[in-house]
């Protein structure tokens, strides 16, 4: 069956502005969990959704936002960027709580 | 969340078995141990996961302490396609709510 399905796979963005990332989970997954990777902070959780609630939620600042779909696919949404947002944005779903998460191959956000 | 500690890298040679450490010395009863790796640029891929049992699939082995405050990954011949980032995380439910560490850079040489 198809894999985790994050798009788009680039994008350049200019500072203050705001992008919006798309993770497809895989079938009959309901959980997504969002995380952001950068060099100098490592893999670090940003949030996760269930049944198009939120879960849990990382230590992040309120621009950082998301929401779950009824087909449970899931965007987030980072407003007013800065450049220090460049960084691979990776979602992982999962078919429910103590089971393993599988992960997209990320989108690679650069904010100019 | 219990936090980890992991050796920052390690070498291993083509067709040996690669031994990771992870020392998680404030784990709680209700904790499991998760193992993920990742090649570079690539999402992390689960290995493997266990609460206090030795648990073996077919990519690796997992060896818990009885105490549960360690454990070992065990990859029984390593290849190059092995080198690759590997994170140990003990979380009550699943990975999706946790913070990975810096893992450990193994590097499978010739």
């Amino acid at each position: 069956k198809a894999g985790v399905t994050q798009t788009p796979r680039y994008l350049i963005k200019t500072r203050g502005q705001q992008v919006t990332l798309s993770c497809s989970p895989i079938s009959g997954h309901r959980s997504v969990s969002w995380y952001q990777q950068t060099p100098g902070q490592g893999l670090q959780f940003l949030f996760e959704y269930f049944s198009e609630t939120q879960r849990n939620k990382g230590n992040f600042p309120g621009r950082f936002s998301g929401r779950q779909f009824s087909n449970s696919r899931s965007e987030m949404n980072v407003s007013t960027l800065e450049l220090g947002d460049s960084a691979l944005y990776l979602c992982a779903s999962m078919l429910r709580g103590g089971t393993e998460a599988f992960f997209g191959q990320g989108t690679r956000l650069t904010v100019v | 969340d219990a936090k980890t500690t992991q050796p920052t890298s390690m070498d291993c040679a083509e067709g040996r078995a690669a031994n990771l450490p992870c020392n998680h010395s404030t784990i709680s009863g209700n904790e499991y141990v998760y193992w993920y790796r990742q090649i570079h640029s690539q999402g992390p891929q689960y290995i493997i996961h266990g609460l206090k049992n030795n648990e073996t699939n077919e990519m690796a082995s997992l060896i818990i302490t009885e105490d549960r405050k360690s454990s070992t990954l065990i990859l029984p011949h390593a290849t190059l396609r092995d080198t690759a980032v590997y994170y140990c995380i003990v979380d009550n439910t699943n990975a999706g709510k946790s913070t990975f560490g810096d893992g450990t850079t193994l590097t499978v040489k010739p």
